[in-house]
């Protein structure tokens, strides 16, 4: 079973600036990587697949980047509604597919 | 748009079966793979299951013994059966859709990330 591993485990970002969240595999999963974003409450909300390719309707601030086993997603300007919990994970190898255990983005 | 929603018992004895159903509403459930994925209290997630209409299922190996999931394409829904529940079952469970995905080749598997989810459901064992 691969691990995903995420750090930091929570980042403390002010509103406006840019958030760089990392997530780690323990073997390669080239770019079978996708990220999540969860609001307290909420359902997992899809943000990045095939590493870099943004979901329908997410917005240009969100960007995914990496393969193999280093991956970051990063957000360019923190908006209010981006303080959340964010997952990767990998599907590479199945099963089972492997989440990451979350980076929390919280205001500083 | 399609969406999902999950169902069943709020709480559950230990050692007896969870039962779970998730209506697909706004699309057919013939037309993708589903999953169900859970997240204990304060915890990350972890996929449980897939399942494709035709009959076509992947389970987690840590969870396989225990494990059913089914399709009803006649009300739209599919389930999961989850047998000999403990505490460490105790998490909202959701379901949700393979929106797009690969193959492993080594397990002769689809492999999934997941576009769309249910709200999730709490379902706590205990006595």
């Amino acid at each position: 079973e691969i691990v995903m591993t995420q750090s930091p485990a929570t980042l403390s970002v002010s509103p406006g600036e840019r958030a760089t969240l990392s997530c780690r595999a323990s073997q390669s999963v080239g770019s079978y990587l996708a990220w999540y974003q969860q609001r307290p409450g909420q359902a997992p909300r899809l943000l990045i697949y095939g590493a870099s390719t943004r979901a329908t309707g997410i917005p240009v601030r969100f960007s995914g980047s990496g393969s193999g086993t280093q991956f970051t997603l990063t957000i360019s300007s923190l908006q209010s509604e981006d303080f959340a919990v964010y997952y990767c994970q990998q599907y590479k190898t199945w099963p089972p597919g492997t989440f990451g255990q979350g980076t929390k983005v919280e205001i500083k | 748009q399609v969406q999902l929603q999950e169902s069943g018992p709020g709480l559950v004895r230990p050692s007896e079966t969870l039962s779970l159903t998730c209506n697909v509403s706004g699309g057919s459930v013939t037309s993708y793979y589903w999953s169900w994925i859970r997240q204990p209290p304060g915890k990350g997630l972890e996929w449980i299951a897939y399942m494709f209409h035709s009959g076509v299922t992947s389970y987690n190996p840590s969870l396989r013994s225990r494990l059913t999931m089914s399709v009803d394409t006649s009300k739209n829904q599919f389930s999961l059966n989850l047998s000999s529940v403990t505490a460490a079952d105790t998490a909202v469970y959701y379901c949700a859709r393979g929106g797009g995905g690969g193959y492993d080749v080594s397990t002769n598997s689809l492999s999934w990330y997941f576009d769309l989810w249910g709200r999730g459901t709490l379902v706590t064992v205990s006595s």
